[in-house]
C-alpha cells in the first residue's frame, strides 16, 4: 500500500532563516506530487504541484521554491522566511487526472 | 476556469439526525468531483468522488454524495450523525483535461452536537 510521508511535524524558525520541508511517497510510481499551505484551518492554496522528476509549476508568485529530485522525493524551500509564510503545509501525491489526492500529516510552521 | 462553492462555513446537526453539507461547482464539460475530511492537526481524508455512472456515491465511514448535474451541485450526505464526525469537510473538482490540479472549496465545519 503507498504510504506519504512529512516531516518535520512542527518547526519554529526566526524571520530570515532558509526552510526546508519534506515530502516523500512509498509503494507507487511516478505520482503527481503537490504542495499546500493552509492558514487558520480553513482553506487549500496550491503552491506547487509536479508530473515528474525535475517538473514543477508555480501557481503563486511568492517567497517558496520546491524541487523534486527523485520520484517520489518533493522538498519545500525558502531562502529567507517572512511571517506571512507561517501556516500548515500539506503534502499530497495523486496517481492521476481522474483520481483523488493522498495527504501526508502536515507541517505546522511558525516563523516568529 | 474552474470553481467550488460550499456556501456554509459551518453546520450544526444533532446527533441522530441527517446531515447535508453543500457544495455546487462551476467547471468546463464533465467534472471530476471529490469530497476531503480533516481532523484537528491532521491531513485531509479523501471520502467519496464521482467519475462518472451513477449519481449517488456512497464513501467512507457511511458517508454518500449525490452529483446533480442539472444544479451543478455535490452534496455530502449521511444518514444519521456521528458525534465523531464533527470535522472540517471540503469538496473539490477537478475538469476533464490535462489540468492536473484539483480545485477545493474554503471547507465547512460540521459540528454534531450530542
Amino acid at each position: 500500500s503507498q504510504t506519504i510521508h512529512q516531516w518535520p511535524a512542527t518547526l519554529v524558525q526566526p524571520v530570515g532563516s532558509p526552510l526546508s520541508l519534506e515530502c516523500t511517497v512509498e509503494g507507487t510510481s511516478n505520482p503527481n506530487l503537490y504542495w499546500y499551505r493552509q492558514a487558520a484551518g480553513r482553506g487549500l492554496q496550491l503552491l506547487f504541484y509536479s508530473v515528474g522528476i525535475g517538473q514543477i509549476s508555480s501557481e503563486v508568485p511568492q517567497n517558496l521554491s520546491a524541487s523534486r529530485p527523485q520520484d517520489r522525493q518533493f522538498i519545500l524551500s525558502s531562502k529567507k522566511l517572512l511571517l506571512s509564510d507561517s501556516g500548515f503545509y500539506l503534502c499530497a501525491w495523486g496517481p492521476g487526472l481522474a483520481n483523488e489526492q493522498y495527504f501526508g500529516p502536515g507541517t505546522r510552521l511558525t516563523v516568529t | 476556469a474552474q470553481s467550488v462553492a460550499q456556501p456554509e462555513d459551518q453546520v450544526n446537526v444533532a446527533e441522530g439526525n441527517p446531515l447535508t453539507v453543500k457544495c455546487t461547482y462551476s467547471v468546463s464539460g464533465n467534472p471530476y468531483l471529490f469530497w476531503y475530511v480533516q481532523y484537528p492537526n491532521r491531513g485531509l481524508q479523501f471520502l467519496l468522488k464521482y467519475i462518472t455512472g451513477d449519481n449517488l456515491v456512497k464513501g467512507s465511514y457511511g458517508f454518500e454524495a449525490e452529483f446533480n448535474k442539472s444544479q451543478t451541485s455535490f452534496h455530502l450526505k449521511k444518514p444519521s450523525a456521528l458525534v465523531s464526525d464533527s470535522a472540517l469537510y471540503f469538496c473539490a473538482v477537478r475538469a476533464m483535461n490535462r489540468d492536473d490540479k484539483i480545485i477545493f472549496g474554503k471547507g465547512t465545519r460540521l459540528h454534531i452536537l450530542p
